[in-house]
């Protein structure tokens, strides 16, 4: 069974500043990877997915995501976050190509951008 | 992009009532949906796989006679919350998959927040 680990229970950053946030999932085959967000009040949004190919993908609103195969991680990236920016940000994996296989999600990582 | 509605946003019962949620994709057709379950400030955590036309598949501690999902066609999966407690007061969220070669993703609904008196 899969499992996915985000380390950060809360961010906070100033408006500017960088972010990264981890996630490690644990698997023995081939995944795909997702990061969701979800704002105040909000249901979750797609960011961005890795399903092949670059591991770099670009999301919307500026997010960016590294799949590093040999680390199982795939951490989401912004070099620069807006207040707006201010949400519970979810990473999901599931197995790929083994039917009706539903996502599994990390417990989630709130961030908070303050001015 | 893919949409996913669900009906109703929110629900108030009395405890002992039955109350029905309703999941559709309204663009496309998902013969997979999945019901997730989101206590404050947690994750989503998976209560059953609805497969079109056939039973669900629920998590382990899921009660299936509880939570009756049924899963009509290829646009519309219903959770039924039966006799209903307070400690079924929770956010509800359906999804459901676009299957394709490279299109595996899940779009979710807007949730359903129920609060059992």
């Amino acid at each position: 069974a899969q499992s996915v680990s985000q380390h950060n229970h809360h961010v906070i950053l100033s408006e500017a500043a960088s972010l990264e946030l981890g996630c490690n999932y644990s698997y023995g085959g081939t995944v795909n990877l997702f990061w969701y967000v979800q704002y105040p009040g909000q249901h979750l949004q797609l960011l961005l997915k890795y399903f092949s190919g670059d591991p770099l993908v670009k999301g919307i609103k500026g997010f960016e995501a590294e799949f590093i195969k040999s680390k199982f991680s795939f951490n989401l990236r912004k070099p620069s976050v807006q207040w707006s920016d201010t949400a519970e940000y979810f990473c999901a994996v599931n197995a790929r190509g083994s039917g009706n296989t539903p996502l599994v999600f990390g417990k989630g990582t709130r961030l908070s951008v303050i001015a | 992009g893919a949409v996913v509605s669900q009906h109703p946003s929110w629900v108030i019962c009395k405890s002992g009532t039955s109350v029905k949620i309703e999941c559709r994709s309204l663009d496309f057709q998902a013969t997979t949906m999945f019901w997730y379950r989101q206590f404050p400030k947690q994750s989503l955590m998976l209560m059953a796989t609805s497969n079109e036309g056939s039973k669900a598949t629920y998590e382990q501690g899921v009660e299936k006679d509880k939570f009756l999902i049924n899963h009509a066609s290829l646009t519309l999966s219903t959770l039924t919350v039966t006799s209903a407690h307070p400690e079924d007061s929770s956010f509800y969220i359906c999804s459901a998959r676009e299957a394709g070669a490279f299109t595996d993703t899940q779009y979710f609904g807007p949730g359903t927040r129920l609060t059992v008196l």
